[in-house]
C-alpha cells in the first residue's frame, strides 16, 4: 500500500500570497488531520476531516482553511501568508473514526519570505 | 497550546544503553501514543497504550501510563544509533484530534 503523499515536499512563498497543499491519504482511510511543526510551538493541531466533514478545528486565523474531497484526498490553504507561518506542514490518516494510530506524510516545508 | 510536556527535552546516551523519556499531560484521555521522528520527516507510530492498561511492551519499547498522575514514560532498551530521533507523545482526549508533547530529542553515540 502507498503511504500518505504530500505535495509539494518543498514551497517558498513571499508574504501575502496564498499557498494550497495537497494530501492523499493511504487507501482507505476516510480520516485526515493536518498539524503544524515549528520548532518554537512544537505540533500543533490545524484541522481534522472525516468523509468530507470537519470535525474539530485548532487554534488558528480563518487564513487557514482546508476540505476534503470525496476521494478523501484533501486541501489546505493558507491565505495572505505572514513570516509566520513558515513550517513544516504534516498530514495524516487514519482509517478508523477514532485516532488510535495516525499514518503521516513526509510533510511540506512552507518558507514565507 | 500544547496538551503534553516531555521530559528531558534532549538526551544522549551511548549506543547499548537505554533511553527513557517522560510525557505528562493535562486532561483525561481515551489513549496516549508514542511517535518517533527522524529529522524533517513525518512521524511514524511506535506503540498506543489505553487509559485501562498500565503498561506494554513492543520490541525494545516499554510504555508505561499512570492516569492518577497523568503522566507516562517510554523506555528503549539497548539503544541503536537508528533510535536516533526526536520521541512525542500524543494523546487523545476523544476531541477528534491527537494532542502533542513538545518531543524529546534523543541522540545515540556509538
Amino acid at each position: 500500500k502507498a503511504g500518505v503523499t504530500q505535495t509539494p515536499r518543498y514551497l517558498i512563498k513571499t508574504r501575502g500570497q496564498q499557498v494550497t497543499l495537497s494530501c492523499s491519504p493511504i487507501s482507505g482511510h476516510r480520516s485526515v488531520s493536518w498539524y503544524q511543526q515549528t520548532p518554537g510551538q512544537g505540533l500543533q493541531f490545524l484541522f481534522e476531516y472525516f468523509s468530507e466533514t470537519q470535525r474539530n478545528k485548532g487554534n488558528f486565523p480563518g487564513r487557514f482553511s482546508g476540505r476534503q474531497f470525496s476521494n478523501s484526498r484533501s486541501e489546505m490553504n493558507v491565505s495572505t501568508l505572514e513570516l509566520g507561518d513558515s513550517a513544516l506542514y504534516l498530514c495524516a490518516s487514519s482509517y478508523s473514526t477514532g485516532f488510535e494510530k495516525l499514518f503521516f506524510g513526509s510533510g511540506t516545508q512552507l518558507s514565507v519570505l | 497550546s500544547q496538551q503534553g510536556e516531555e521530559d528531558p527535552q534532549a538526551l544522549s546516551i551511548q549506543e547499548g544503553e537505554n533511553a527513557t523519556m517522560n510525557c505528562s499531560y493535562k486532561t483525561s484521555i481515551n489513549n496516549l501514543q508514542w511517535y518517533r521522528q527522524n529529522s524533517g520527516r513525518g512521524l511514524v507510530h511506535l506503540i498506543l497504550i489505553r487509559s485501562n492498561e498500565r503498561e506494554k511492551h513492543s520490541g525494545r519499547l516499554r510504555v508505561t501510563l499512570d492516569t492518577s498522575k497523568k503522566s507516562s514514560s517510554l523506555l528503549i532498551t539497548a539503544s541503536r544509533a537508528a533510535d536516533t530521533a526526536s520521541y512525542f507523545c500524543a494523546t487523545d482526549s476523544n476531541d477528534y484530534k491527537l494532542s502533542f508533547g513538545a518531543g524529546t530529542t534523543v541522540t545515540v553515540r556509538a
